[in-house]
């Protein structure tokens, strides 16, 4: 059974931090990895989307890279503001014909002026 | 299209009450998923539609729990005799034909309070 766990589960940082949260997946047979945003009592908000066979992807300040031998992905969010507080979510899909996201608990991040 | 809409946003009901809640995915995505989140967790599936046809459920989907998607657009979700553990967010999300290579989208949710 696939499980995702996010490290840390809160982190809380000044204003124009770099910052990095991890991802990792017991499973490496994965499809794509995709990371999320979720603002308190919101839906979803897709950030960025690796594909199994990629290393990395970047939107703006935020950056994610994929080792899927090692079954970990990273999340790197350049000088972070406010408005980045939010909750960060990381889900995998399995090459298995599943078409069923498995999620982590997500990190908590408190970005303060 | 806008995205995937998800009605109400929020419900709340007494303890035995009937619920349903209502998805309208992207209009292209022939694949449409029910995930709850509960508190301080990551989202879980539930179900899982291509078109019509409801391919897959999970465990955590209790026989008090239906979901349809009866002309392969819109789905419903509903929860009979509701307990206090329903209690929490439910999400739809659609994603395109194929593998899920283009990733899901996901409505705003709605957050079910049972009382």
């Amino acid at each position: 059974k696939q499980e995702v766990t996010q490290i840390p589960a809160a982190l809380s940082v000044p204003e124009g931090e770099n910052l990095v949260l991890n991802c990792s997946f017991t499973d490496s047979a994965i499809y794509n990895l995709q990371w999320f945003r979720q603002d308190p009592g919101k839906g979803l908000t897709s950030l960025l989307l690796i594909q199994s066979s990629q290393r990395e992807q970047t939107s703006g300040r935020l950056n994610a890279s994929l080792d899927k031998s090692s079954g970990r992905s990273t999340l790197y969010i350049a000088a972070s503001q406010p408005g980045d507080s939010a909750t960060y979510l990381c889900a995998v899909l399995l090459n298995s014909g599943y078409s069923t996201l498995t999620f982590g608990k997500g990190t908590m991040l408190l970005v303060s002026p | 299209d806008t995205g995937v809409s998800q009605d109400p946003r929020h419900k709340i009901t007494k303890r035995g009450q009937n619920v349903t809640f209502r998805c309208d995915p992207i209009s292209e995505h022939n694949r449409l998923y029910w995930y709850r989140q509960t508190l301080g967790q990551g989202p879980e599936f539930l179900t899982y539609f291509q078109n019509e046809a409801q391919l897959e459920k999970s465990r955590l989907l209790s026989d008090r729990f239906s979901a349809e998607r009866p002309k392969g657009s819109f789905s419903t979700l509903e929860i009979q005799r509701t307990e206090q553990g329903d209690s929490a967010m439910y999400l739809c999300a659609s994603s395109p034909p194929g593998q899920g290579a283009d990733g899901y989208t996901f409505g705003s949710g709605t957050r079910l309070t049972v009382v």
